[in-house]
Order: structure tokens, then C-alpha cells, then sequence
């Protein structure tokens, strides 16, 4: 159980396009879900955290109108990259909280972004 | 305060061998420390995870141990094997905190 599944697994665009990439609990409610950008060799590095219903809240740093996060169901949250530069080329992997508090993380496969 | 350590930064492994993950953290109000396995292009999976009312937890070849005096909690994995290879998360969190902790991460590479 606890299955998400994040898709594209992968994607390249242009430069100046944006690009979705969809979070989805297939098994369970995920009140609050939260999405990271890992670099090379990197640790997780958490943007922002999704909770169903409401505005996302954003890490310090984070421009918010750059990544767009809709969480509009119990089970799916969207991260929208407007604009998209090749600096912003990355792995972005969400996560979705289990339905009790403070239980683990279940993470997507996450999505390799390529902007050219 | 926020921070979880972890150290060795990569680990070299021969097969059959022991490996040993060590994390530190500052925070009294965590009480739920879990590892997580990645490897290439893949998100992390849950691998074990313990709370601080026990010192020890143990799941196949892999072993969490805690030690809640010192704020250390350490990852084992007894009989290493090349398929281990991956790179281990270790994270912390608190009870209503919601917002996960993660460790540097350690890339563990066994050798054959």
C-alpha cells in the first residue's frame, strides 16, 4: 500500500515553456503532500509544502510564482513550472504524508527536468 | 536546531561486510526517525524507521540503533550485497511538525 505515483518520469522543454508534473496517492488520502528538488549528489531539498484545499506554503527562497502548486483533491497535487529556464533543469520528486500524523513519507519516482 | 548530521558522506563496502551509517540530530522534539534508500533516478523509499521509546529495531539485514541520551541513531546493514548500492537518507520529524529533516546522505557503493 501507500503507492504515489509522479509522472512525467522524465521531460524536456524549451526555454520560456511551462511544464506540469502531477503528484497522485493511488491507495490513500494525502492531506498534505510536499515537493523537493534534489541536485546531483544532493540531499532533498524541500520547496513547498501542499495541503488539500489551500494555499501552498513556500520555503524561504522559493518563488512562488515560479512554482505553481495546485492541490485540488485528497489525492492529487500539481507542480507547475512557468517560465522554465535551464536552471531550473533538475529532479523534483513529491511526497504525500500517510493519513495517521507523523507517519512516513511515501515518495513519487520523481521527474527529471531538462529545459533547453 | 533543524539539522540532522550524517556522516560518512560515501562508504566503500566489501561484499558480506558491515555497513554503518551514523546520524545526529538536536532536536528533543523529534520522535520519529526514519532512513530512506535511493537509488539513481528514483525517489526514496522508506527503508526502516524507529521511535525513541525503543533503543533497538532490527527488520531482515538492516538495523536502526538509537541512542536517545546522545541524540544518535545509527543505520547497520549486516551481509552488505552489491544491490544494496544506493544512497541512504537518514530523516527526522516530530509528532504535529509535519516537515520532514533530511540528512546529507550517505552514497554506499559494496563491492562484488
Amino acid at each position: 500500500g501507500a503507492v504515489v505515483s509522479q509522472h512525467p518520469s522524465r521531460v524536456i522543454c524549451k526555454s520560456g515553456t511551462s511544464v506540469k508534473i502531477e503528484c497522485r496517492s493511488l491507495d490513500f488520502q494525502a492531506t498534505t503532500m510536499f515537493w523537493y528538488r534534489q541536485f546531483p549528489k544532493q540531499s532533498l531539498m524541500l520547496m513547498a509544502t501542499s495541503n488539500e484545499g489551500s494555499k501552498a506554503t513556500y520555503e524561504q527562497g522559493v518563488e512562488k510564482d515560479k512554482f505553481l502548486i495546485n492541490h485540488a483533491s485528497l489525492t492529487l497535487s500539481t507542480l507547475t513550472v512557468t517560465s522554465a529556464h535551464p536552471e531550473d533543469s533538475s529532479f523534483y520528486i513529491c511526497s504525500a504524508l500517510g493519513e495517521l500524523d507523523n507517519s512516513p513519507l511515501h515518495f513519487g519516482n520523481g521527474t527529471r527536468l531538462t529545459v533547453t | 536546531q533543524q539539522q540532522v548530521k550524517q556522516s560518512p558522506q560515501s562508504l566503500i563496502v566489501q561484499k558480506g561486510g558491515i555497513s554503518i551509517i551514523n546520524c545526529a540530530y538536536e532536536n528533543t522534539a523529534f520522535d520519529y526517525f526514519p532512513w530512506y534508500q535511493q537509488f539513481p533516478g528514483k525517489g526514496p523509499a522508506l527503508l526502516i524507521a524507529i521511535r525513541p521509546d525503543v533503543s533497538e529495531k532490527k527488520e531482515g539485514r538492516f538495523t536502526i540503533s538509537f541512542n536517545k541520551s546522545a541524540k544518535q541513531f545509527s543505520l547497520h546493514i549486516m551481509d552488505s550485497q552489491p544491490g544494496d548500492s544506493a544512497t541512504y537518507f537518514c530523516a527526522a520529524s516530530a509528532t504535529g511538525g509535519f516537515k520532514t529533516i533530511f540528512g546529507a546522505g550517505t552514497r554506499l557503493f559494496v563491492k562484488a
